[in-house]
């Protein structure tokens, strides 16, 4: 158990809608990284945030945005959404200054 | 921007011997991490090991050791005694020392055979 909790698990919509994921980082650690996985290919770093501040972009779309809260959990919004965003989203935290992630579970987004 | 490498889609290795999986990457930086990440069939992403730009000292945790050769750019994991449960993607990954923006590869899958 890494310590990252992620939700849902599994979210199944449809083309066109919009959906929210959360993550809730481990304890203690300030940055909240979200990555994006399709079917058997790499890890596409989406976006980071420190302490409520966006801190580094990535190969975000516009559709998509992302924001962190006071208590630190993330949520990644997903609006407009197609065929090709279907994929494995994982939120990341990392403690400061060590640059080491650790994953959550991953939410799998299944878009028909 | 930076970029990482890992040449080898696939690979496969019989269980107890010793498999070494390629990563080169490129960047501009000079102090920066790197990292093998595991991914088994599960999908949850496992961290194996860890290097600091800065520590010529190569990284090892139990069986997984890095070769890292910093002027080359290269960062290679051997796996030593590969057990069954080794078996999974591996992901080698780059992440500057601001703590920022990360890349990582497109990965190996590794099968480890009985």
């Amino acid at each position: 158990d890494s310590g990252v909790t992620q939700t849902p698990k599994h979210l199944i919509t449809a083309t066109g809608q919009r959906v929210t994921l959360r993550c809730s980082p481990r304890s203690g650690d300030l940055s909240v990284y979200w990555y994006q996985q399709s079917l058997d290919q790499g890890l596409q770093f989406l976006i980071q945030y420190y302490n409520g501040e966006e801190r580094a972009k990535g190969n975000i779309l516009e559709r998509f945005s992302a924001q962190q809260f006071p208590d630190l959990h993330s949520e990644l919004n997903l609006s407009s959404l197609e065929l090709g965003d279907s994929a494995l989203y994982f939120c990341a935290s990392s403690p400061r200054f060590t640059g080491e992630l650790f994953f959550g579970e991953g939410s799998r987004l299944t878009v028909l | 921007a930076q970029t990482v490498t890992q040449s080898q889609p696939e690979m496969s290795v019989q269980e107890a011997e010793t498999v070494t999986l390629s990563c080169t990457y490129d960047t501009s930086e000079n102090n920066y991490y790197l990292f093998w990440y595991k991914q088994p069939p599960s999908r949850q992403m496992i961290l194996v090991i860890r290097q600091e730009a800065y520590k010529q000292q190569n990284a090892t945790e139990n069986r997984f050791s890095v070769n890292f050769q910093k002027a080359a750019k290269s960062f290679s994991l051997k796996i030593s005694d590969s057990q069954l449960g080794d078996t999974a993607m591996y992901f080698c990954a780059f992440m500057g020392t601001n703590a920022g923006k990360s890349t990582f590869g497109d990965g190996t899958t590794l099968t480890v055979k009985p």
